[in-house]
């Protein structure tokens, strides 16, 4: 899997919009972007994924630059229950079988405060 | 839906013991894996399962753990004997399916300590 780049910490308010940045220069036309988080003392978790379009789901967004070398996670009203490790985690489309693993790095710390 | 299952959720042993670790996946995903988290880093993957073969081992410490998942649905990884570096937390995770868009689900995981 190709190397992604987080910021180790980041801070927010709650009720404001946050911008989790991802720098991945090296990836590959068919790497997908995931991200997942990981809540103190629990499992990591599913947030989103995208290729080269922005994605929304429920729980978040997904910029992605026009040229694919960084993406931005968007929590649109951070709130206390945020507060986790974000990891943003490429893998190829074109591999199946072992290259489905999840390859984490350190991700970003988010804090949350009142 | 449940999720997947984990036990125990804390353990702790001595040098030397071993230890066994168990997880029952999601219904019907095909796709077993087992992390192992060292505080302050990433999960990492040990082994990989789909159905009861093993794809992928290439970093589990085969001299000491080994994991077997039997009939394709619960699976277990065993620690013995465990050395002081094997401290971590154990994930066990599930997926429907092996390609990149499958999303993985996470247990809550077994803290492992050895004193």
């Amino acid at each position: 899997d190709a190397k992604t780049t987080q910021p180790n910490s980041m801070e927010s308010n709650e009720e404001e919009p946050v911008h989790l940045p991802c720098n991945h220069s090296t990836i590959s036309g068919t790497d997908y972007i995931h991200w997942y988080r990981q809540l103190p003392s629990q499992g990591p978790e599913y947030v989103i994924h995208g290729l080269t379009s922005n994605v929304n789901n429920r729980m978040a967004s997904l910029a992605i630059a026009e040229d694919r070398k960084s993406s931005t996670l968007i929590l649109h009203r951070a709130t206390l229950r945020d507060a986790a490790v974000y990891y943003c985690i490429l893998r190829d489309l074109l591999l199946t079988g072992t290259a489905s693993k999840l390859t984490f790095g350190t991700g970003t710390r988010l804090q949350v405060t009142l | 839906e449940a999720g997947v299952a984990q036990s125990p959720r804390y353990k702790i042993i001595e040098k030397r013991q071993s230890v066994a670790f168990w997880c029952n996946p999601i219904s019907g995903h095909a796709t077993l894996y087992w992390y192992q988290q060292i505080l302050g880093q990433g999960p990492k993957l040990l082994i990989q399962f789909q159905n009861n073969g093993v794809v992928d081992d290439s970093q589990l410490p085969k001299d000491r753990f080994s994991a077997e998942r039997l009939k394709g649905v619960d699976s277990t990884l065993k620690i013995q004997p465990a050395k002081l570096e094997d401290s971590a937390v154990y994930l066990c995770a599930s997926s429907p399916g092996t390609g990149p868009t499958y999303e993985q689900y996470f247990g809550p995981g077994t803290r492992l300590t050895v004193t």
